[in-house]
């Protein structure tokens, strides 16, 4: 049973470039948050997608944006990359759980480098 | 808004030794989860352990231990005989219930750097 995948492993871009990011969640699971992790920083929430939607968003910009597609996979777009952006982006799924419960499950992340 | 703090930014401790990793939580709701989670230098996060609000029992896996205290905000997390290979990033998290709203998003502490030497 595979787990949660992410490609690519690391992405080095230039300031002012667009970049994506792309998750397949684990086998079972239809549900996908990304998550910012700064260097030397907890992870930060930056949406979550479910049924090809957006249902929940964090604090961040609208350069932020994403996509999930009908076979649940996910895909997250940052565009005007700035040097602030550079971070490990953590993707995890998770499905309706048993009393309200939502347990996440993490890939191993994109390292992504801005220049 | 909910928060959770590790005031612990680094620990270093020899091989055989005990190490305690604190966790505080702030949140007005009263349904929550709490988790501890390690991210070794391969970055992908692992997932230790998770106690709901409503279950302040605490429990010992092996070598680890959970403290989990509602007057006091905590939820501390205890290696007995700690191991060279316990060397990691240490995360507490907090997932809110927000009346079945919060779909699991998890809101982090700022981890807790802990090596252990030989």
């Amino acid at each position: 049973d595979a787990g949660v995948t992410q490609s690519p492993t690391h992405l080095i871009k230039t300031r002012g470039q667009q970049v994506t990011l792309r998750c397949s969640p684990k086998s079972g699971h239809d549900t996908v948050s990304w998550y910012q992790q700064a260097l030397g920083q907890g992870p930060q929430f930056i949406f979550q997608y479910y049924e090809e939607e957006e249902r929940q968003r964090g604090n961040f910009p609208d350069r932020f944006s994403g996509h999930q597609f009908p076979n649940y996979s996910s895909e997250l777009n940052v565009n005007a990359l700035l040097l602030g952006d550079s971070a490990l982006y953590l993707c995890a799924s998770s499905s309706d759980g048993t009393g309200g419960y939502y347990e996440q499950y993490f890939g191993p992340g994109t390292r992504l480098t801005v220049t | 808004a909910q928060k959770v703090t590790q005031a612990q930014t680094e620990i270093s401790v020899v091989e055989k030794e005990d190490v305690t990793l604190d966790c505080v939580y702030e949140t007005r709701d009263t349904t929550y989860y709490l988790f501890w989670y390690k991210q070794p230098p391969s970055g992908e996060l692992v997932f230790l352990i998770r106690r709901n609000s409503f279950d302040e029992q605490n429990e010992i896996s092996g070598r680890y231990s959970w403290n989990f205290q509602k007057s006091t905000s905590s939820f501390n997390f205890t290696i007995t005989a700690s191991q060279v290979v316990d060397s990691a990033v240490y995360f507490c998290a907090l997932s809110e219930d927000a009346g079945g709203t919060s779909y699991g998003k998890l809101t982090f502490g700022q981890g807790t750097i802990l090596t252990v030497h030989p």
